[in-house]
């Protein structure tokens, strides 16, 4: 079976312009939540969606902002681009809305901005 | 504030030795407390989970330890191998928040 995967792979943008990475969760995961990991620390909560509403939210600007479709795929955009913007981000999938199950991470979008 | 604190930051180990990560955490509300392993270029796996009903919980080589009383738990990796080289981190999590440690680089020698 297929694990969580994500597009691009790597993306490469200028500081002021908008962004949208892609996520397709585990078939019959329901439950999609998105990390942003900048190098050397570990991955900061975003958002986490089940059934297309958003049941958790980190610390993030507004800039941020999530859906998720109807299939359970999930998109992040991110506006207004800075400098520190530039992360991995990490999409995992869990299989209900609960945060006490376990989640499944993608390889994740490397996103640079100059 | 920090919500949940992991140690040592890089740790070297001998091949066959036992690797030790610690995690504390602050919010006693936390109900579930994961570890993932991250090797470079790859997304975090899913090694254990704990949650805080039961103090210790083992899978093959590695072992969650959890104190309640505490609000302490760790990794113990038995018979570390150079393939379990690799970052670790701590997760904790409640009402559909989730919170990482920051890490430990382990180096198992050969």
């Amino acid at each position: 079976d297929a694990g969580v995967t994500q597009s691009p792979t790597h993306l490469i943008k200028t500081r002021g312009q908008q962004v949208t990475l892609r996520c397709s969760p585990i078939s019959g995961h329901k439950s999609v939540s998105w990390y942003q990991q900048v190098l050397g620390q570990g991955p900061q909560f975003i958002f986490q969606y089940y059934e297309k509403e958003e049941r958790g939210r980190g610390n993030f600007p507004d800039r941020f902002s999530a859906r998720q479709f109807p299939n359970y795929s999930s998109e992040l955009n991110v506006n207004a681009l800075l400098l520190g913007d530039s992360a991995l981000y990490l999409c995992a999938s869990s299989l209900g809305g609960y945060s006490n199950q376990p989640q499944h991470f993608g390889d994740g979008t490397r996103l640079s901005i100059l | 504030q920090q919500q949940v604190k992991q140690s040592p930051q890089s740790l070297i180990v001998q091949k066959g030795g036992i690797s030790i990560i610690n995690c504390a955490y602050e919010n006693t509300a936390f109900d579930y407390f994961p570890w993932y392993q991250q090797f470079p270029g790859k997304g975090p796996a899913l090694l254990i989970a704990i949650r805080p009903d039961v103090s210790e919980k083992k899978e093959g080589r590695f072992t969650i330890s959890f104190n309640k009383s505490a609000k302490q738990f760790s990794l113990h990796i038995m018979d570390s191998q150079p393939g379990d080289s690799a970052t670790y981190f701590c997760a904790s999590s409640y009402f559909n928040k989730f919170y990482f440690g920051s890490g430990t680089k382990l180096n198992v020698k050969p």
